[in-house]
């Protein structure tokens, strides 16, 4: 099973600033990996898949990088509906796709 | 777009089996159908992450657990009823969580485009 990390566990934040999220795969899963985005009591929303590609709608200052084992989700400047937690997870080859343990993004 | 809504979620004690539904609508005016896509459970225990649970073929014929589930739970669809189930047996208190269907993007395991909003399960005496 590829097991999924990301840093930092917290990231406090004031709206406008540039945000960087990391994920890191135990081994290479390419770049099947996709990130979501999840508001309190809320279900999860695909934000980014294959690494780098934005989902439908997504504004454009959303963006993901990486390929192997390492990757970034990108916000170039905070909005104040981006406050959530972001989870990385791989889907390369077989099942399970597992989950990193998500950053939180909150207000400094 | 695709909805999803699950049910089926509750009460239940240590040791007992419950089945949760998946009811998936939106496929009428597209060229897809519910089969053509795999479908995924994933569950998060309160105040947790995400936890891929199991996974399954469009056509139901591949089905794939995660450790902590295997062997207790089943998961399966009904492309007829475009409805996904997962068969939960032996629940301990540590598959006490919301669980989400989700929609693969294609028939094989990818990533989750549409999610449900979740059933709330719950294992303690």
């Amino acid at each position: 099973e590829i097991v999924m990390t990301q840093s930092p566990a917290t990231l406090s934040v004031s709206p406008g600033e540039r945000v960087t999220l990391s994920c890191r795969a135990s081994q290479s899963v390419s770049s099947n990996l996709a990130w979501y985005q999840q508001k309190p009591g809320q279900a999860p929303r695909l934000i980014i898949y294959e690494a780098s590609t934005r989902a439908t709608g997504l504004p454009a200052r959303f963006s993901g990088s990486g390929s192997g084992t390492e990757f970034t989700l990108t916000i170039s400047s905070l909005q104040s509906e981006d406050f959530a937690v972001y989870y990385c997870q791989h889907y390369d080859k077989w099942p399970p796709f597992t989950f990193g343990p998500g950053t939180k993004v909150d207000i400094k | 777009e695709v909805q999803l809504l699950e049910s089926g979620g509750g009460l239940i004690q240590p040791g007992g089996s419950l089945t949760l539904s998946c009811a998936a609508s939106g496929f009428t005016f597209t060229r897809f159908t519910f089969s053509n896509f795999a479908m995924t459970w994933v569950r998060q225990a309160p105040g947790k992450g995400l936890e891929w649970v199991s996974g399954i073929s469009g056509t139901g014929g591949s089905t794939y657990y995660g450790d902590s589930v295997k062997g207790r739970f089943t998961i399966s669809r009904d492309n007829f009823k475009n409805t996904l189930y997962l068969q939960m047996t032996s629940l301990r208190a540590d598959d006490t969580a919301v669980y989400y269907c989700a929609k693969d993007v294609h028939g094989g395991g990818s990533y989750l485009d549409s999610w449900g909003q979740g059933t709330l399960v719950t294992v303690s005496s």
